[in-house]
């Protein structure tokens, strides 16, 4: 099974930073992995796909990184509303698809 | 555009089984994509919990040791969960999702299930 590590489980940040968070995978999983994001009570919503592919319709100061094993999501310049908690996700074997464990964005 | 929305009891039993229906609009099931569950519980992170295809393909998460089954209803444009002898650790918002290319695009609103007697 493939595991994924996420990290920070927490960030604080202020309106403008620049932020990251990272993702590492178990093994290689070439670059089926997606990013998204969660506001509380809301449902998740995909940010990028195919590791570095912006979903239509979200802000370009979301970026995605990396393949194998190591990925990150980047957010140049968060806004307001970009305060969340951010998920994983590898899709590299259909039979068994992982989550992070998240990461929670706040002020 | 499509639309997806779960449907179900709000609150199940112990040790009976949780069914949901999830049912699709703007889309036909058979287009060609996975559809696929995934449940969050209260205050926690999100889990796979398998996928169908139209014709009848199933992936599963293992850690539900052969629990869920998912099943699709071409005629109806809709797929369906079932997860047997539910505890409370069951307890989630069950979420459908269209699963495009190793992609969850597009979500319902998701349910909660609750899991007591």
């Amino acid at each position: 099974d493939v595991k994924m590590t996420q990290s920070p489980s927490s960030l604080s940040a202020s309106v403008g930073d620049r932020v990251t968070i990272t993702c590492r995978a178990s093994l290689s999983i070439s670059d089926y992995l997606s990013w998204y994001q969660q506001k509380p009570g809301k449902v998740p919503k995909l940010l990028i796909y195919s590791a570095s592919t912006l979903e239509k319709g979200v802000p370009s100061r979301f970026s995605g990184s990396g393949s194998g094993t190591d990925f990150s999501l980047t957010i140049s310049g968060v806004q307001p509303e970009d305060f969340a908690t951010y998920y994983c996700l590898q899709t590299r074997n259909l039979s068994l698809y992982t989550f992070g464990q998240g990461t929670n964005l706040d002020i | 555009q499509v639309q997806l929305q779960e449907s179900g009891p709000g609150l199940v039993k112990p040790s009976e089984t949780l069914s949901l229906t999830c049912t699709v609009s703007g889309e036909s099931l058979t287009f060609g994509y996975f559809w696929d569950w995934i449940r969050q519980p209260p205050g926690k992170g999100l889990e796979w919990i398998g996928s169908v295809y139209h014709a009848g393909t199933t992936y599963y998460n293992a850690s539900l040791r052969g629990r869920a089954t998912i099943s699709v209803d071409t005629s109806k444009n809709q797929f369906s969960l079932r997860l047997s002898s539910v505890t409370a650790a069951d307890t989630a918002v069950y979420y459908c999702a269209r699963d495009r290319t190793r992609r969850l695009d597009s979500w319902g609103q998701g349910t909660l299930v609750t899991v007591s007697s």
